[in-house]
């Protein structure tokens, strides 16, 4: 069954240093994944996306992904954090049956000045 | 910017009572979802929903739970005698068509609390 597995519940990073957010997949057919972002007291909005085009994602506010089969790993990055950027991010892969997403725990990101 | 609304923000209720969270999809979406967040746990899936009937669900969506769209808008989530551990945050989501790369665009959750 499709599953993402988020390494590390909570991430802090000084404003200015490049944020990583680890996130590794498992599989049985080329999965779907996803990045999506929740700030505080609100939904979740969808940072990027790998559907198999480019291995490498480019998302919103900076942030951006790379797909790599042979790490079954679709880790987020932004080069330099912004205070902003502090929320809870989730990945998320497609579930085999169908259309619906199966995320993973979520990582907190703290940025400090 | 069109957006998924859900209501109520919050709820309290007694254990065994029964609850009714509602949400507004986005109008040209034709595939919803509720998906719950526990404190400090990840967001699981519930169940999708398409043409008028459920097309996908979790384990975690038992008998206990049910969906419906009793209108051209409303999509609602019901769950009948509450408990405890139902106590969470509950997220609706559309999707505008059925492909595996649609984005699924999420309201803002309504938080159950079951005392």
């Amino acid at each position: 069954a499709q599953s993402v597995t988020q390494l590390g519940s909570h991430v802090s990073v000084s404003e200015g240093a490049l944020v990583l957010l680890r996130c590794n997949y498992s599989s049985s057919v080329p999965p779907y994944l996803f990045w999506y972002v929740q700030y505080p007291n609100q939904g979740l909005q969808l940072l990027l996306k790998y559907t198999s085009a480019a291995t490498l994602v480019k998302g919103i506010n900076g942030f951006e992904a790379e797909f790599k089969k042979s790490e079954t790993s679709f880790h987020l990055t932004k080069p330099s954090a912004h205070m902003s950027d502090a929320a809870e991010y989730f990945c998320a892969v497609i579930g085999q049956a169908g259309t619906a997403l199966i995320f993973g725990k979520g990582t907190t990101l703290s940025v400090s000045s | 910017e069109p957006e998924v609304t859900q209501t109520p923000s919050h709820q309290v209720t007694q254990m065994g009572q029964e609850v009714i969270l509602r949400c507004v999809p986005i109008s040209n979406h034709l595939y919803f979802y509720w998906y719950r967040q526990i404190l400090g746990q990840k967001v699981e899936f519930l169940v999708s929903f398409y043409n008028n009937e459920i097309s996908e669900k979790s384990e975690i969506f038992d008998d206990q739970f049910s969906v419906e769209r009793p209108d051209g808008s409303n999509f609602t989530l019901k769950i009948r005698s509450t408990k405890l551990e139902d106590s969470a945050m509950y997220f609706c989501a559309s999707r505008k068509d059925g492909g595996n790369t649609g984005e699924l665009f999420f309201g803002e959750g309504s938080r159950l609390t079951v005392l």
